[in-house]
């Protein structure tokens, strides 16, 4: 069981918008920075944001982050087929002295 | 370019040993710090320790302690994963990832190596 809890899975159709969520602790995602990653089968994954909302240079700006709380938001804007993978978001624990992710979201473009 | 370059698939049985390498290039390697992450198969992402190749500062995550051993060779700009003794529940892909800080998820950890997938079957 994941530290962060994220859904199983999201889906919407190509060019549409969608966000997942990744819900923590005021030890982990309220105390510390979050990031996401995303994982295409076969590849290393790939930092998507880092610090809750920057985006390393490369990443479209399709992708966004978000924190509120103990929680935090990736959105997708301007779906591609491309952009199917599992996407974990991740934080340290300040609690437990561990980084922590969620379980991982698959994201289907329909 | 900045990159983790992973040693090859493994395939090994219950009890031995083994170490599983990533080499760091295209930036000053003692400057940053490499984690450990496991994918069991159908599963998630685990991190398990991370090294400061530039004072060997080493920190594991609590349920790999003492499972595993985090190591790096500055001379080769390299780091190290190691069992001393493999158990079936270790078959996974072991990512190394480069960080800006030692509380990775929360440092950026911008950079990892494409994976090393290790089977572990009687």
């Amino acid at each position: 069981q994941s530290v962060l809890t994220q859904p199983p899975s999201v889906s919407a159709a190509p060019g549409q918008r969608v966000t997942i969520s990744c819900s923590g602790s005021s030890s982990d995602i309220g105390a510390n920075f979050v990031s996401w990653y995303q994982l295409l089968p076969g590849t290393a994954p790939k930092l998507l944001i880092y610090e809750n909302n920057k985006r390393p240079s490369g990443i479209p700006d399709r992708f966004s982050g978000s924190r509120s709380g103990t929680s935090a938001t990736l959105g997708i804007t301007g779906l591609q087929t491309g952009d199917e993978a599992d996407y974990y978001c991740g934080a340290w624990d300040s609690s437990l002295s561990v980084a922590v992710f969620g379980g991982g979201t698959k994201l289907t473009v329909l | 370019e900045v990159q983790l370059v992973q040693s090859g698939a493994e395939v090994k049985k219950p009890g031995e040993s083994l170490k599983i390498s990533c080499k760091g290039s295209g930036y000053t390697f003692i400057s940053y710090w490499i984690g450990w992450v496991r994918q069991m198969p159908g599963k998630g992402l685990e991190w398990m320790g991370i090294i400061y190749p530039g004072d060997s500062d080493t920190t594991y995550s609590p349920s790999f302690q003492g499972q595993v051993s985090i190591s790096a060779d500055r001379s080769i700009t390299t780091a190290y994963l190691q069992w001393s003794s493999l158990k079936v529940s270790d078959t996974a892909v072991y990512y190394c990832a480069r960080c800006s800080g030692p509380r990775a998820n929360s440092d950026r950890c911008g950079i990892w190596g494409k994976g090393t997938t290790v089977t572990v079957s009687s």
